[in-house]
Parts: C-alpha cells; sequence; structure tokens
C-alpha cells in the first residue's frame, strides 16, 4: 500500500517559473490537504479539500493554486515562484471524521 | 502570539533516559491532542492521540493532557536512539485532523 505519493521528490526553480507538486492518495481518503514546511517553524497549512470538488485556503494561500482533480489527487501549484516559497511541501490525506492525517514524504523545493 | 507553543529542543540525551516533550496552547476550544514524529527527509506519522484531559500510554510512550493549564506532554521512558526524530504537537477543536494546528517541534537526538 503506497499511502499518499508525492512528486517530485526535489525540484529547484529560478524566480518567476511555475511547477505543479502532485500528490495521490490509495487510502480512499475524502480529505486531502498541502502543506509547507520550514526550519524551526512546524507545519503551516496552505489549502486543503474537505471532499471531492472542494477546496479551501488554509493560514499560508497567497502564491499558490490548487485542483482537486479526483478524489485521489491534489495539485499544488505555484505560477510565478518566489525565493520565499523555498520549503518542504507535504501532501496529507484524512477521513472527515478521524483525528488521524498521513502525510507524503515531502518534495524539497529550492527557488533561486 | 502563537496558539501552539512547543518547547524548541534540540534534546539530546543517553540511552534509557525518560524524556519528555511538552506543548502549551492558548485555544480553549482544543479538544484533541495529537503527537507526530518526524524521522529526518520523511514526512510526519501518528505517535498517539488524546481526546480531552488524562492520560494515554502506549508501549514507551505516554501522553498527558491538563486543560485547565493548557500544558501536553508526551513521555518516552527506555529511550532508543530509534527514537531519535523530530517530534510534533499537534490540536483540533475537531476531528478534522489535516486541520489541527501544529507547534514547531522539539529534535530528540537519543545517544548510544
Amino acid at each position: 500500500n503506497a499511502g499518499v505519493t508525492q512528486t517530485p521528490k526535489f525540484q529547484v526553480l529560478k524566480t518567476g517559473q511555475s511547477m505543479t507538486l502532485q500528490c495521490a492518495q490509495d487510502m480512499n481518503h475524502n480529505s486531502m490537504y498541502w502543506y509547507r514546511q520550514d526550519p524551526g517553524m512546524g507545519l503551516r497549512l496552505i489549502y486543503y479539500s474537505a471532499s471531492e470538488g472542494t477546496t479551501d485556503k488554509g493560514e499560508v494561500p497567497n502564491g499558490y493554486n490548487v485542483s482537486r482533480l479526483n478524489k485521489r489527487e491534489f495539485s499544488l501549484r505555484l505560477e510565478s515562484a518566489a525565493p520565499s516559497q523555498t520549503s518542504v511541501y507535504f501532501c496529507a490525506s484524512s477521513e472527515v471524521m478521524n483525528t488521524e492525517a498521513f502525510f507524503g514524504q515531502g518534495t524539497r523545493l529550492t527557488v533561486v | 502570539q502563537k496558539e501552539v507553543e512547543q518547547d524548541p529542543g534540540p534534546l539530546s540525551v543517553p540511552e534509557g533516559a525518560i524524556v519528555s516533550l511538552n506543548c502549551t496552547y492558548s485555544n480553549s476550544a482544543f479538544q484533541y491532542f495529537m503527537w507526530y514524529r518526524q524521522y529526518s527527509r520523511k514526512g510526519p506519522e501518528l505517535l498517539m492521540y488524546t481526546y480531552s484531559s488524562g492520560n494515554k500510554e502506549d508501549g514507551r510512550f505516554t501522553a498527558q493532557v491538563d486543560k485547565s493549564s493548557k500544558y501536553i506532554s508526551l513521555f518516552i521512558r527506555d529511550s532508543q536512539p530509534s527514537d531519535s526524530a523530530t517530534y510534533l504537537c499537534a490540536m483540533s477543536g475537531h476531528t478534522n485532523a489535516g486541520k489541527s494546528t501544529f507547534g514547531d517541534g522539539t529534535t530528540l537526538t537519543v545517544k548510544p
């Protein structure tokens, strides 16, 4: 069972470039999330999707867009990357009425 | 002022020591309290969760919640080198796991 799979694992972008981070889960979860993790700052929620067809902003949504493509897949797009978006990005999924979130292995993004 | 404050660490202990990891919070609505463990370059994984006040034990791990003091702790007995990781506390007022508020994490090293 793969759980939550993120691609790519590493990426280097130049300022102003765009890219999409992909996430897929095989646990049939309704809810999916995107976080960023910066040194000493824990996990901050960027966007989430409570169910297929819905998305909502989290704590730090500026500079990002998301698409819930279907129940399995939730993508995060950076339209014009900035150095401040250098971070480790985690995708997670959970059932709606459940206290456990399952995380992917992360995407390490560097914007130069 | 952050809603969740976690003892920053880092923490270094000898094998076999008892470890105490702590978080305080300000939001009285929090009812679900989680501890995640994150190994280096991996995604977080749920270690334990507690609902409301009280203690919960799982093997060498004990989670304590004191809602009156807005204080939670994770105790690790007989610590092992394999316990070396970053520990994140997380809290929520509902069962939507991915929308929890996370602490910044405490990095623990257990030396053989």
